[in-house]
């Protein structure tokens, strides 16, 4: 099946700080990658959807200048938190596509932020 | 109006017992539609997309009703590994735009 990773898995920063979170599609290209957000027993948000080589879109709500996306290649997307403050505190998921198959969504495993 | 709304649940079953969770969704325009599977703490994992004529995977069923516009999945002999929360999931057949239900969440008990 397709396999989608995330790194890091897990990252705890201080406030203030920025951080990246790399999303890859290890075994098929995907022209479309999926940022999400969850928070505790609550269900994903989406908040942008990221496409090779153009810019990303932002749904309603979501800071674009906060939240910086690049995909700069077919099997690489990031995420990166600027200035990161305790409420972006979360569950962070990327998802991709492949294109012989564009509307099932594989996910990658998730990094969970913790902003103190 | 949320465009794919769940049951919550949680849904609380003996192991060996059938199970059976609704989603129903707004747009009648949308046209492709998945269960996925999260664990807790975990990323969702695709368990079968829904196709028209509805399909069968081993003890799970879904089904698609375009008319009363929701999707269903039935466990049949839940296992304690059927454990999760099952999200809906809908696509307009616009590749950049899926809607997630909120869960439902199954706890199977031995």
């Amino acid at each position: 099946g397709a396999v989608v990773s995330q790194h890091p898995s897990w990252v705890i920063c201080k406030s203030g700080t920025s951080v990246k979170i790399e999303c890859r599609s290890l075994d098929f290209q995907a022209t479309t990658m999926f940022w999400y957000r969850q928070f505790p027993k609550q269900s994903l948000m989406l908040m942008a959807t990221s496409n090779e080589g153009s810019k990303a879109t932002y749904e309603q709500g979501v800071e674009k200048d906060k939240f910086l996306i690049n995909h700069a290649s077919l099997t690489l997307s990031t995420l990166t938190v600027t200035s990161a403050h305790p409420e972006d505190s979360s569950f962070y998921i990327c998802s991709a596509g492949r294109l012989a198959r564009p509307y099932e969504q594989y996910f990658g495993p998730g990094t969970r932020l913790t902003v103190t | 109006r949320k465009e794919v709304e769940q049951d919550p649940g949680p849904f609380n079953v003996p192991e060996g017992a059938t199970v059976a969770f609704n989603c129903t969704y707004s747009n009648s325009a949308s046209q492709s539609f998945f269960w996925y599977r999260q664990d807790c703490r975990k990323e969702p994992k695709l368990l079968m997309s829904v196709y028209s004529s509805g399909n069968e995977d081993g003890r799970f069923t879904a089904q698609l009703n375009r008319a009363s516009q929701y999707i269903s999945l039935l466990i049949r002999d839940s296992k304690l590994s059927d454990s999760a929360t099952y999200l809906c999931v809908v696509n307009r057949n616009n590749f950049n735009k899926f809607y997630f239900g909120s869960g439902t969440k199954l706890n199977v008990k031995p």
